[in-house]
C-alpha cells in the first residue's frame, strides 16, 4: 500500500533551525514535493526532489533518499511567518500525489 | 491574474440537498483535481481530469460527481449531501497530467452539511 509518515506537530524557536522528517512508501516514484499551508489557506509549493541529495532554496532545503524512502525539509533562521503546516507528498507511478497529514510547525519567540 | 477560482468560499447546507462547487482556471492547464481536506488527514483525491472530456475516480469518489466539458471548468457536485461530506474542498491544476509538475491550488471551499 501507499503510506506517508511525518510528525504531527513540532515546536521551534524564532531564529533557530528545524528539520521535518517524512518517510514514505508508494507504488512507483516520480519525485517528492513539499508544500506549505498556513491555517485557513491553500497549500503552496515549496520544493521538489527527484534525485538523491539536498536541494537548497534560500532558508529552505529539502533532502531525498530514494533507497530509504526518506525525505526531510530543513528550515533555517526561523521566522514567525514560518508557523504553518508542512505537507510531504511523494508522486506515484501515475503522477498522482500521495499526501501526508502534514506537520504543524509552531514557532515561539 | 486570477489563476484558480473556487466558489462558493463557504457554504452551510442541509443534509439531502444538492450542491455544486465550482472551479475555474485561466492557466490553460490540462489536468484538474478535486481534493477534500479533513483535520488530521492528508488531502484526499475525490476525482480528477487529465484533459477536457475525461474524468477519473480518486481515493474517495462516493457521493461526488464531476464533469469536464472544457479546459477551464471542473465542477464538483454532491447529489445528496450528508454530514460526513463536511470538509474543506480544494480544486487544483497541473500543466500536464503525465508529468511531475507542480500542483496549483484554489483558495478552497468550506462546506458544512447539517
Amino acid at each position: 500500500g501507499q503510506n506517508i509518515d511525518q510528525p504531527t506537530e513540532m515546536t521551534a524557536t524564532e531564529g533557530a533551525i528545524v528539520q521535518i522528517n517524512c518517510t514514505y512508501q508508494t507504488s512507483g516514484f516520480n519525485g517528492l514535493f513539499w508544500y506549505q499551508q498556513h491555517a485557513g489557506e491553500a497549500p503552496t509549493f515549496l520544493s521538489y526532489n527527484v534525485l538523491d541529495g539536498l536541494e537548497e532554496k534560500g532558508r529552505f532545503s529539502s533532502f531525498l533518499s530514494r533507497s530509504k524512502g526518506y525525505s526531510y525539509l530543513l528550515l533555517k533562521e526561523l521566522q514567525m511567518k514560518d508557523s504553518a503546516s508542512y505537507l510531504c507528498a511523494p508522486m506515484d507511478s501515475n503522477y498522482q500525489l500521495i499526501w501526508g497529514a502534514g506537520t504543524k510547525l509552531i514557532i515561539k519567540p | 491574474i486570477a489563476g484558480i477560482t473556487q466558489a462558493p468560499t463557504s457554504q452551510i447546507l442541509a443534509a439531502g440537498r444538492r450542491m455544486t462547487l465550482r472551479c475555474t482556471q485561466d492557466m490553460r492547464h490540462n489536468a484538474m483535481y478535486w481534493y477534500r481536506q479533513d483535520l488530521g488527514l492528508g488531502l484526499r483525491l475525490i476525482h480528477y481530469s487529465n484533459t477536457a472530456g475525461t474524468t477519473g475516480k480518486g481515493e474517495v469518489p462516493d457521493g461526488y460527481s464531476v464533469s469536464r466539458a472544457n479546459t477551464d471548468d471542473f465542477p464538483l457536485t454532491l447529489a445528496s449531501a450528508v454530514p460526513s461530506q463536511t470538509s474543506v474542498y480544494f480544486c487544483a491544476t497541473k500543466r500536464l497530467a503525465g508529468e511531475a509538475g507542480e500542483l496549483f491550488f484554489g483558495e478552497g471551499s468550506r462546506l458544512t452539511v447539517l
